[in-house]
């Protein structure tokens, strides 16, 4: 079993569509990254959080710490949030920062 | 701000062959981190630095060395190259301390032909 479950592994949407992606651990841990890779490879950190809930514009990411549950949710999507969205989390016993990756959500956001 | 840069973006070798990657942590960054992600895989951690030294060791293959300079910066070099490495490598940088915060470069995708 992996230690990070992310879901759906696919996801298709229509523009305007609120969308909410899932990631569930089952390590203890310090931290945990969204991250995003388009095509062509390139990732970007979109949030780390170690509790409650962060805001960057549209995106929104929340974790229950004592759940080992976290979401990703994107309003009013727009085919330019089309990518793989990663869940990676910092093992608490990790002591070096090393991330343990999700399989990612690949999005499609359709005009 | 200045980000994580790796060099080169892409690379083409032959099985054998062998082949260098660098990676350029953001100013004051002291903690280099070496990721791989394999065609349709999720990364995987290869090995991490501080203050020149290995701090942790993941998937990383014998064939494949790392080090950290006296300016932080880090080289990833690979030899007698397979098939198999064909993939995207991607490099972190944190502050130790502050590791929870990683930032990523963009990549080399090395292809092994």
């Amino acid at each position: 079993k992996n230690e990070v479950e992310q879901s759906p592994q696919n996801l298709t949407a229509q523009e305007g569509e609120f969308i909410t992606i899932n990631c569930s651990y089952s390590v203890g841990i310090s931290a945990l990254h969204w991250l995003q890779q388009h095509p062509g490879g390139g990732i970007v950190s979109l949030f780390m959080l170690s509790s409650g809930k962060k805001k960057h514009g549209r995106l929104i990411a929340t974790i229950n710490i004592q759940e080992k549950h976290s979401s990703l949710h994107i309003t009013a999507s727009h085919p330019r949030d089309s990518a793989v969205y990663i869940c990676a989390v910092l093992d608490y016993g990790g002591s070096q920062g090393n991330l343990i990756f999700g399989k990612g959500t690949k999005l499609s956001v359709k005009p | 701000a200045a980000g994580v840069i790796q060099s080169p973006r892409h690379l083409i070798k032959e099985k054998r062959e062998t082949a260098t990657l660098k990676c350029y942590p953001i100013p004051r960054h002291d903690t280099v981190y070496w990721y791989q992600q394999g065609p349709g895989q999720d990364p995987q951690f290869l090995i991490s630095f501080y203050e020149k030294m290995q701090s942790d060791k993941g998937s990383i293959p014998d064939r494949f060395s790392a080090q950290q300079f006296s300016d932080y910066h880090s080289e990833l070099n690979m030899s007698s190259l397979e098939l198999g490495d064909s993939a995207l490598y991607f490099c972190a940088s944190s502050l130790q301390g502050a590791q929870n915060i990683q930032y990523f470069g963009a990549g080399t995708r090395l292809s092994v032909l």
